[in-house]
């Protein structure tokens, strides 16, 4: 079983649209998570933690269920610029990746 | 500014030639990491450091070397014996291996086998 998995989607939205991606993590020694955003051809960039409380950043919202072992990432009010691959990582001494989720915005 | 490094953005080579990919970081962060990613695929672990002077082989070590002399640096070694190395190659950093703190990336470096 993988440590992290996503949904790979596409994710085809239209603009102003909300989206959620889903994560699932395998082993609840896991210590802290995040999501990372990468650009087509990029490095990943982290765009938020993901903390036991929820948090949110403007349009984005991170939540953790650490009964469930479960994070997700809600995008509201989606613009053009968010479309991207995002990828869900848990750090458990190292870090390990999900294959990410590619969203697509469309005008 | 600070940041991480990697050198050369491209890079071509002959099969059967060994190359070396550049990572410099200047964050004082005593974690370096080197992941492959293939297209359309996840990032995977090849090789990672905690301190200088010291590395743990990831989950796809086989073919490459590294080598930590200076917590600035962590140059990867892509030998003649990997199989398929055509990817995308990612060094990354964080303050430590465990605990809060996330990983920064640096720009990556294409390498293509002829």
């Amino acid at each position: 079983r993988k440590e992290v998995e996503q949904d790979p989607g596409p994710f085809n939205v239209p603009e102003g649209a909300t989206v959620a991606f889903n994560c699932t993590y395998s082993n609840s020694a896991s210590q802290s998570f995040f999501w990372y955003r990468q650009d087509c051809r990029k490095e990943p960039k982290l765009l938020m933690s993901v903390y036991s409380s929820g948090n949110e950043d403007g349009r984005f919202t991170a939540q953790l269920n650490r009964a469930s072992q479960y994070i997700s990432l809600l995008i509201r009010d989606s613009k053009l610029s968010d479309s991207a691959t995002y990828l869900c990582v848990v750090n458990r001494w190292k870090f390990y990746f999900g294959s990410g989720t590619k969203l697509n915005v469309k005008p | 500014d600070g940041g991480i490094t990697q050198s050369p953005k491209y890079l071509f080579r002959k099969e059967g030639q060994n190359v070396t990919l550049s990572c410099e970081q200047n964050l004082n962060h005593d974690a370096m990491y080197w992941y492959r990613q293939d297209p359309g695929q996840g990032l995977r672990l090849i090789y990672y450091s905690q301190i200088v002077n010291d590395f743990q082989k990831g989950d796809i070590a086989e073919g490459y070397s590294v080598s930590r002399e200076k917590k600035e640096s962590f140059p990867l070694t892509v030998t003649s014996a990997q199989k398929n190395p055509t990817a995308f190659y990612l060094c990354a950093s964080s303050k430590a291996s465990g605990g809060d703190d996330e990983q920064f990336f640096g720009p990556g470096t294409r390498l293509t086998v002829l």
